[in-house]
């Protein structure tokens, strides 16, 4: 398995800002994914980071307003950009140790931005 | 408590009883399918996975059930305990990507 780590575990925003969310996991993983989890809803993919490349983006989210990187096998980051109270939402890392193998997830990252 | 679960579909039962969560799923090409459970405040928790070349898998109190003729998924929990009160999703798998349904809260009264 896999313990996965979220800083911060919730925030509250101003509108207009940027958050940066971290993703730490504790054994080097396969893949790396970024989800979003609007009140209320089920899950849904934002995109796949790739280490030391550009992340693979999922429809309707794009790079300039979730910004995403990975250095290496065990750290990811997630910025949202330019928010709007529409941007509320959970955020969640999760992590694939190898192909085909379980899926886990991070215990999210709570933001409500006014 | 979380805002997670608060539309969602919910299913009531006593304790004790045996509960049934239900999932549709829409692409044939999925070959694995995961059940998860998500407590409140906590990102989603693996139960039981099944994949496509079955149709019944066990595990301790819980039963994953899939029918690919009607593309159906069904998680079948024995004798539930408070504990199991949380919200349920399925997801599906094709080429390492998962597609999460829509999700089901369980709420287990005393």
């Amino acid at each position: 398995s896999a313990v996965i780590s979220q800083k911060p575990s919730r925030d509250i925003c101003q509108r207009g800002t940027s958050l940066t969310i971290q993703c730490q996991v504790d054994s080097q993983v396969t893949m790396m994914f970024w989800y979003r989890q609007q009140p209320g809803q089920s899950l849904t993919l934002i995109a796949t980071a790739n280490q030391g490349s550009e992340a693979t983006y999922e429809s309707g989210f794009v790079i300039d307003k979730f910004p995403i990187s990975r250095p290496n096998l065990t750290f990811s980051t997630l910025t949202v950009s330019n928010m709007s109270p529409e941007d509320s939402s959970i955020y969640l890392c999760s992590v694939v140790i190898r192909i085909f193998s379980e899926q886990f997830f991070g215990p999210g990252t709570r933001l409500t931005v006014l | 408590g979380e805002s997670v679960g608060l539309h969602l579909p919910t299913l009531s039962v006593q304790e004790g009883d045996n509960s049934i969560i239900n999932c549709a799923y829409s692409n044939s090409a999925s070959d694995y399918f995961i059940w998860y459970k998500q407590e409140s405040g906590k990102g989603p928790q693996f139960i039981i996975d099944i994949r496509s070349n079955m149709d019944k898998r066990q595990g301790q109190r819980v039963t994953v059930l899939l029918n690919k003729t009607v593309k159906h998924l069904s998680l079948q929990i024995a004798a539930t305990q408070p504990g199991d009160s949380a919200v349920y999703f399925c997801a599906e798998r094709d080429s390492n990507m998962l597609t999460f349904g829509g999700g089901t809260r369980l709420m287990v009264k005393p």
